[in-house]
């Protein structure tokens, strides 16, 4: 089977843009969960969805969303970047709950200027 | 408020030598924990887990080891290789909630694991 992959691994935005990231999880898997990585601050959680449902949220503001799609595939998008939003972005599949096994992708370096 | 604390944000260890990570965690409802390793440009992968219905779990090098009262896990490593090698990332759940926080797993700040030839 192949692994979670992220698209893109790479972006440069500067502040005030808007960018969107995706994933496409593990064939049959139906959890999708979102992490944000910085220097010193391990993964802090995103959100989770399953079957196109947001079954939970985290500590971020409301300029972070998300969405998965009917194949499973998800998306997460940012809105007005600020500096502070530059991060590892990882996406993480599992077959039905991030409780189980979970399988990360590389992740997206996204840096703002 | 960190949930999840790893005190200690780099280890050395000589190749051969037990590795011990240590985890700490205030959250009472949780009770399922997990240990994640990552390599440098890479996701991190799943090591091991234990549920709160037991204090020990072993899979082949790799053991962990869960104190409740103390609110306090940590995994073993024995022996160490250089290619263990990495940054290590002690996780926690609460399985048996059903409210807000469910379905999220809860990460330490990692320790950095160095073991030396």
């Amino acid at each position: 089977k192949a692994g979670v992959t992220q698209t893109p691994r790479y972006l440069i935005k500067t502040r005030g843009q808007q960018v969107t990231l995706s994933c496409s999880p593990i064939s049959g898997h139906r959890s999708v969960s979102w992490y944000q990585q910085t220097p010193g601050q391990g993964l802090q959680f995103l959100f989770e969805y399953f079957s196109e449902t947001q079954r939970n949220k985290g500590n971020f503001p409301g300029r972070f969303s998300g969405r998965q799609f009917s194949n499973s595939r998800s998306e997460m998008n940012v809105s007005t970047l600020e500096l502070g939003d530059s991060a590892l972005y990882l996406c993480a599949s599992s077959e039905d709950s991030p409780y189980n096994e979970q399988f990360f992708g590389p992740g997206t370096r996204l840096t703002v200027l | 408020d960190q949930q999840v604390k790893q005190n200690s944000p780099s280890l050395s260890v000589q190749e051969g030598r037990i590795s011990i990570l240590n985890c700490d965690y205030t959250n009472s409802m949780f009770d399922y924990f997990l240990w994640y390793k990552k390599y440098p440009a890479e996701g991190p992968t799943f090591l091991i887990s234990i549920s709160s219905i037991k204090d020990k779990n072993e899979d082949g090098r790799f053991t962990v080891f869960l104190n409740k009262s103390a609110k306090h896990l940590s995994l073993h490593i024995v022996p160490s290789q250089p290619g263990d090698s990495a940054v290590y990332f002690c996780a926690a759940s609460a399985v048996s909630y059903s409210g807000a926080g469910s379905y999220q797993l809860t990460f330490g700040k990692g320790t950095k694991l160095s073991v030396i030839p």
